[in-house]
């Protein structure tokens, strides 16, 4: 969706290192939420913002929603080979439904 | 629970042959999503049913496409005819009563129209 960038496109990092991926909306947002989907399978919700600041924490996984900037930040750290996947986020900019990110494709190098 | 089903996991056709898609969604869930991911568009919602109702189909491509819940554990999606530009993955996911967009996706449908 073109209401939702996604940046970066794809990404490489070394195992270990900390990575972030940005997901920018041109609408307000009235709700963000990270998924995960690996090669072949469906998607896997992994986190829900909705208030502006509002910060969330899974394992090694961290997302923050930055309300006035309509964007939110997906950070790993000390990433690992099970990161790897696609993070799509979706965002709540036309009522009752979401609308996805391109996502962002990640690979972990051993 | 053995989360949303989808059946079959891959489907190769022949253009111009009829598709049906089916999905059996997470019991006790209130909406049901058809989603179509390909790399050029990314996912893309077709429709969504609340209570076994269509609610907006706007996202159908077109009138080749059709969406059906005669009940609560059961959607299909029909194309007809298929065409390869239809080729695609094609995601049924389920959300619960109350739980905002946490949607629960099934595994996906591999489409391949040749």
């Amino acid at each position: 969706s073109q209401e939702l960038e996604q940046s970066p496109q794809s990404l490489i990092v070394q195992e270990g290192k900390n990575l972030t991926i940005n997901c920018t909306s041109s609408k307000t947002l009235y709700g963000l939420y990270w998924y995960k989907q690996k090669y072949g399978e469906g998607l896997i919700f992994l986190m829900m913002l909705q208030k502006g600041g509002e910060e969330k924490s899974h394992e090694k996984i961290t997302a923050k929603l930055d309300e006035k900037k309509q964007q939110s930040s997906l950070h790993i750290t000390a990433s690992q080979p099970s990161h790897a996947g696609i993070y799509l986020c979706g965002a709540d900019i036309r009522g009752n439904k979401l609308v996805f990110g391109a996502g962002t494709i990640l690979r972990v190098k051993s | 629970d053995a989360g949303v089903i989808q059946s079959p996991r891959h489907e190769v056709t022949e253009m111009g042959q009829e598709v049906t898609l089916r999905c059996k969604p997470i019991s006790g869930h209130d909406y049901l999503f058809w989603y179509r991911q390909t790399m050029m568009r990314g996912l893309e919602l077709l429709i969504y049913f609340n209570n076994n109702v269509p609610i907006d189909d706007s996202g159908m491509p077109e009138d080749r496409f059709s969406a059906k819940m005669p009940n609560a554990s059961f959607s299909t999606l029909k194309i007809q005819p298929s065409e390869p530009r239809d080729s695609a993955v094609y995601f049924c996911a389920s959300r619960p009563p109350g739980r905002s967009y946490e949607q629960y996706f099934g595994p996906g449908t591999r489409l391949t129209v040749t």
